[in-house]
């Protein structure tokens, strides 16, 4: 069975500060996929990032990042440069290739960016 | 536009009565999933169909049902063996490529309270 940990119930950070969000995952399927969501108050899920599990780099898309350390199973999201848009929920979510490839998702953490 | 239309958005049930949450895609996916969150909480997902006319129970499946009669939509029902259906529910859909990268596309959500 796939597991999603997410130790971080909320995040405050200065506005211009690097955050990571942790996001670690427990899976015997070697081909899998890790995703970030991020999840504004207006309820809508917006993708941010992949990481498939035999990408040899780190993912990056704009100011995210993902720190992937596989022999740890760990996915962690960096942001650089936060901004006061970037207050929200943040969700990791792990795919097998195996079974029905359906997408599991972690407690969430919850950022706010301070002025 | 291409997307995934829930509805309605806020929803009010009465104690034993069921109701049906719409969510239409037009991106031509195969793959449709529902999840349920809890305020402050992750995504649960409560059925998934690969394919039309055929879907597979999630992790809370009890007290729900669903159809896949169309490949573009996939409505939930909450029944009332349901004993606690105030939730926020979630419609996604995604290509069953058999790719790891694709990501999911969510609907807006329909907030559901029991009254």
């Amino acid at each position: 069975a796939q597991k999603i940990t997410q130790t971080q119930p909320g995040m405050f950070v200065q506005e211009k500060e690097a955050v990571t969000l942790d996001c670690t995952y427990d899976t015997s399927d070697p081909s899998y996929g890790l995703f970030w969501y991020k999840q504004p108050s207006s309820g809508e899920m917006i993708f941010l990032i992949y990481q498939g599990s035999y990408d040899q780099q780190n993912a990056t898309e704009g100011r995210y990042s993902l720190n992937f350390q596989k022999a740890r199973k760990s996915a962690n999201l960096v942001i650089s440069a936060s901004q006061l848009g970037d207050s929200a929920m943040y969700f990791c979510a792990m795919r097998e290739i195996q079974g029905a490839q359906k997408l599991v998702f972690g407690q969430g953490t919850r950022l706010t960016i301070n002025p | 536009d291409g997307g995934i239309t829930q509805s309605p958005k806020y929803l009010f049930r009465k104690e034993g009565q069921n109701v049906t949450l719409s969510c239409e895609q037009n991106l031509n996916h195969d793959a449709m999933y529902w999840y349920r969150q809890d305020p402050g909480q992750g995504l649960r997902l409560i059925y998934y169909s690969q394919i039309v006319n055929d879907f597979q129970k999630g992790d809370i499946a009890e007290g729900y049902s669903v159809s896949r009669e169309k490949k573009e939509s996939f409505p939930l029902t909450v029944t009332s063996a349901q004993k606690n259906p105030t939730a926020f529910y979630l419609c996604a859909s995604s290509p069953e490529d058999g790719r790891m990268n694709t990501e999911a596309f969510f609907g807006q959500g329909t907030r559901l309270t029991v009254v």
